[in-house]
């Protein structure tokens, strides 16, 4: 059964600071892992979609490389910014599931202080 | 990114009575949307595809008589929680996917039944 957890659970920096967060996997058979954010009390903004052929995908600040071997993925996010503060979560589809038939992991609340 | 519409963001109701959400992909059609459920601190849990024109598939577990869903055109699938309980009480978020598999959130309805 395919589990997702996501390292830290929160994560508090300051703002300018480049950031990293782990999301890994225990079922590499996956077809592609998507990057989410969540905003309190909202629905999921998609970030990153990296389908299971690719090592890494990039938009803007944002840079999500995947590692299907060893089941992980990191979001690594640049000069971080206070709007950046939010829920990031990971979410992996496996083959065979279905488009909406994603996995996700708890999430990574993230706050950047002015 | 696409849009995808939900309404209402927030509803409480009285335990027994039922409760219409609406999914709508504004910019995209979408013969398939999915509906999740998240609980406080949680993830999101896949309730059940909405197929346009067809009945829905739900996850193990998850009552297909209390949860109706109806997807009657390509743009538009609703879920109604039927005589809702307490217990139903939870943060319900509905997505499409479009071309390469990427998928689309709403912004999610709280629903709060007293």
């Amino acid at each position: 059964k395919q589990e997702v957890t996501q390292i830290p659970a929160a994560l508090s920096v300051p703002e300018g600071e480049n950031l990293v967060l782990n999301c890994s996997f225990t079922d590499s058979a996956i077809y592609n892992l998507q990057w989410f954010r969540q905003d309190p009390g909202k629905g999921l903004t998609s970030l990153l979609l990296i389908q299971s052929s690719q090592r890494e995908q990039t938009s803007g600040r944002l840079n999500a490389s995947l590692d299907k071997s060893s089941g992980r993925s990191t979001l690594y996010i640049a000069a971080s910014q206070p709007g950046d503060s939010a829920t990031y979560l990971c979410a992996v589809r496996n083959y065979g599931g279905s488009q909406g038939n994603l996995i996700f992991g708890k999430g990574t609340k993230l706050s950047v202080k002015p | 990114g696409a849009v995808v519409s939900q309404h209402p963001s927030r509803v409480i109701c009285k335990s027994g009575t039922s409760v219409k959400i609406e999914c709508r992909s504004l910019d995209f059609q979408a013969t398939t949307m999915f509906w999740y459920r998240q609980f406080p601190k949680q993830s999101l849990m896949l309730m059940a595809t909405s197929n346009e024109g067809s009945k829905a598939t739900y996850e193990q577990g998850v009552e297909k008589d209390k949860f109706l869903i109806n997807h009657a055109s390509l743009t538009l699938s609703t879920l109604t929680v039927t005589s809702a309980h307490p217990e139903d009480s939870s943060f319900y978020i509905c997505s499409g996917v479009r071309g390469t598999g990427e998928l689309f959130f709403g912004e999610g309805s709280r629903l709060t039944v007293l």
